[in-house]
């Protein structure tokens, strides 16, 4: 059964620099979704994407974050200058009409680490 | 604002020994429920949705039913690979602007011993 995949599984960096976070949703979904969870806590709710543009964001997703599906597999979460609060479990999701369209599925997360 | 609370917080039963998890909401215009389960370290599995007052559904050993103000997730006979993090999750959108975001509430950690 297709499922959503993130590279890396786990990803260490240093304050102030740029990662991407790669994700590869299920073939044939149109929505495209990034959640974060810091250790301990809620997932949270941090963009939507459909049609090649945002949707939704939250207060979370401010001017140093940025998501771009820079071709017809790949979705991607970029930081731009990484902050020590920044480090958390990075979720990509994915939902379409093969499954309902309100049914999202996670892919397995990327752990950033920030020091 | 969107809220979802889940209690408790953490639940430890025998194996075969039944119990329920709760979700309580406030949405703007409930567009659906939605039950995850979660292991340590991993993305949140689809379980269930729930889109109105009275549905019910089940799979295996689990039925998550929905109120107006509450969804339960029962879990019977639970055996221990029953153990996970149980997530409840909301979307609003009947009459609203929010369509897709999620808002998750804390979980419900749950421990089965055999």
């Amino acid at each position: 059964e297709p499922e959503v995949t993130q590279t890396p599984s786990h990803q260490v960096t240093q304050m102030g620099q740029e990662v991407i976070l790669r994700c590869v949703p299920i073939s044939n979904h149109l929505y495209f979704y990034w959640y974060r969870q810091i250790l301990g806590q809620k997932v949270e709710f941090l963009v939507s994407f459909y049609n090649n543009e945002i949707s939704e964001k939250s207060e979370i997703f401010d001017d140093q974050f940025s998501v771009e599906r820079p071709d017809g597999s790949n979705f991607t979460l970029k930081i731009r200058s990484t902050k020590l609060e920044d480090s958390a479990m990075y979720f990509c999701a994915s939902s379409g009409l093969d499954r309902g369209l309100n049914e999202q599925y996670f892919g397995p997360g990327t752990r950033l680490t920030v020091t | 604002e969107d809220q979802v609370t889940q209690s408790p917080e953490a639940l430890r039963l025998q194996e075969g020994e039944s119990s329920s998890l709760n979700c309580s909401y406030t949405v703007s215009g409930l567009r659906g429920l939605f039950w995850y389960r979660q292991d340590p370290g991993k993305g949140p599995e689809f379980l269930f949705t729930l889109y109105s007052a009275g549905e019910e559904k089940e799979k295996e050993r689990l039925k998550a039913t929905l109120t107006k103000k509450e969804s339960f997730l029962h879990i019977t006979a639970p055996k221990p690979e029953d153990s996970a993090t149980y997530l409840c999750a909301v979307q609003a959108g009947a009459g609203g602007t929010s369509y897709g975001k999620l808002t998750f509430g804390q979980g419900t950690i749950l421990t089965v011993h055999p």
